[in-house]
């Protein structure tokens, strides 16, 4: 089936320390992102990635960094530097390079910070 | 800039009951797309409806309906006939160029539909 999967469902961290998020999809889409989701908001974005080995800023990139060296996978790492990492996130990819075309999600990982 | 306005934070309706849920969106595109996405209590965006600037016709598929209307720049979502699995966040959101190519979303509204 295809589809894209997120690890872990759930993940605790203590202060101070940095955790990274698994999203991989086997849809064979080019463009990739990472959602935050605060209680109550909607989604807001971290970071995109339109082609391998390219990514870019969202709106709140300050204190997570990513990579995209194969075109299935997009992890992204909350660093100690992201001052309330306690969310859900939210990875979602899209067919084409157009960030405007049909995103499709993953399941989420909740964060927690002890 | 570009923006989605979700006014109803809540919605509580009984099973059976009609609902709408309103969006209304800015843009100075001319060329946009609107979308509608359910996140049941599981947590995962479930895609329903893209619609791009150019298509103003209604929608309708099964219980959901969709209103676009360029003039009001709103476009709203009908659940007919709702049912507890309904019961969910919605969310709307604009895909456009200004500021780069970006989707938005709205804050989402979420439906409690009770037996």
């Amino acid at each position: 089936d295809g589809g894209i999967t997120q690890s872990p469902k759930y993940l605790f961290r203590k202060e101070g320390q940095n955790v990274t998020l698994s999203c991989e999809q086997n849809l064979n889409h080019d463009a990739m992102y990472w959602y935050r989701q605060d209680p109550g908001q909607g989604l807001r974005l971290i970071y995109y990635s339109q082609i391998v080995n390219d990514f870019q800023k969202g709106d709140i990139a300050e204190g997570y960094s990513v990579s995209r060296e194969k075109k299935e996978s997009f992890p992204l790492t909350v660093t100690s530097a992201q001052k309330n990492p306690t969310a859900f996130y939210l990875c979602a990819s899209s067919s084409g390079q157009d960030l405007t075309d049909t995103q499709y999600f993953g399941p989420g990982t909740r964060l927690t910070v002890l | 800039a570009q923006k989605v306005t979700q006014a109803q934070t809540e919605i509580s309706v009984v099973e059976k009951e009609d609902v709408t849920l309103d969006c209304v969106y800015e843009t100075r595109d001319t060329t946009y797309y609107l979308f509608w996405y359910k996140q049941p209590p599981s947590g995962e965006l479930v895609f329903l409806i893209r619609r791009n600037s150019f298509d103003e016709q209604n929608e309708i598929s099964g219980r959901y309906s969709w209103n676009f209307q360029k003039s009001t720049s709103s476009f709203n979502f009908t659940i007919t006939a709702s049912q507890v699995v309904d019961s969910a966040v919605y969310f709307c959101a604009l895909g456009g160029y200004t500021g780069g190519f970006k989707t938005i979303f709205g804050a989402g509204t979420r439906l409690f539909v009770k037996a």
